[in-house]
């Protein structure tokens, strides 16, 4: 099975810089992903690692470390359409699957 | 074009009713999925089907059927409503089955009275 966790919430200002951690246990990792959803909208795909290390996409970025089970992503200048929830995802290779993790709500203030 | 599409977008019922929910990918992807979304926000698996054939069938009640005419289409019907089943139902694609990003339809919002 996974075991997929991360914050439930957290509060950050306009301008600043938020990490938002999770950490996973699958006994077939094949893909760790993050994903935005506005309130009322569908998931949409923000980063993907499936080696150790950082990536980045302009203002997000995401880490990982497989021998951890720890991913974070990092979000950079934050505007206020930044607020929304935050997901986590594993895909497993034994079963094909994405799970997600209950994700992460952000709220950014001015 | 929309690339996940689903139908309806909100859904009203009575307990015991029976009701679907279609879905339609036009990216040309082999792997279809339908998640639940739970009040908690919650997105839990419901299941997979790859090419047609189904991958993954979670413990969700047989009251549930996934229905795939072909590689485009992932159906949902639901028998017997019941109060729980309110939640919001996305249907999403990937290119294969086991790699790639999830593309989520704009989801269907059921509520049962």
């Amino acid at each position: 099975g996974q075991n997929i966790d991360q914050p439930t919430e957290m509060t950050a200002t306009e301008g600043a810089i938020v990490q938002i951690n999770c950490t996973y246990q699958t006994s077939g990792f094949n893909g760790l992903f993050w994903y935005q959803q506005h309130a009322g909208e569908a998931p949409t795909f923000l980063s993907y690692n499936v080696l150790d290390g950082l990536e980045e996409k302009g203002r997000f970025s995401s880490f990982l470390s497989r021998s951890k089970g720890y991913s974070y992503l990092l979000l950079k200048e934050l505007q206020m359409k930044d607020s929304a929830s935050y997901l986590c995802a594993v895909r497993d290779r034994n079963n094909n699957d994405m799970r997600f993790g209950a994700g992460t709500r952000l709220t950014v203030k001015p | 074009d929309t690339a996940v599409s689903q139908t309806p977008k909100y859904l009203v019922t009575q307990m015991g009713n029976d009701k679907s929910i279609k879905c339609e990918q036009n990216l040309g992807h082999d792997t279809m999925y339908w998640y639940k979304q739970d009040s908690k926000k919650f997105l839990k698996i419901m299941f997979s089907y790859n090419n047609k054939e189904l991958i993954i069938n979670e413990t969700v009640p047989n009251r549930f059927s996934p229905k795939s005419p072909d590689k485009a289409h992932l159906n949902l019907h639901i028998n017997s409503l019941e109060l729980g089943d309110s939640a919001v139902y996305f249907c999403a694609s990937s290119q294969y089955l086991d790699t790639g990003e999830l593309f989520f339809g704009e989801g269907s919002r059921l509520t049962v009275l």
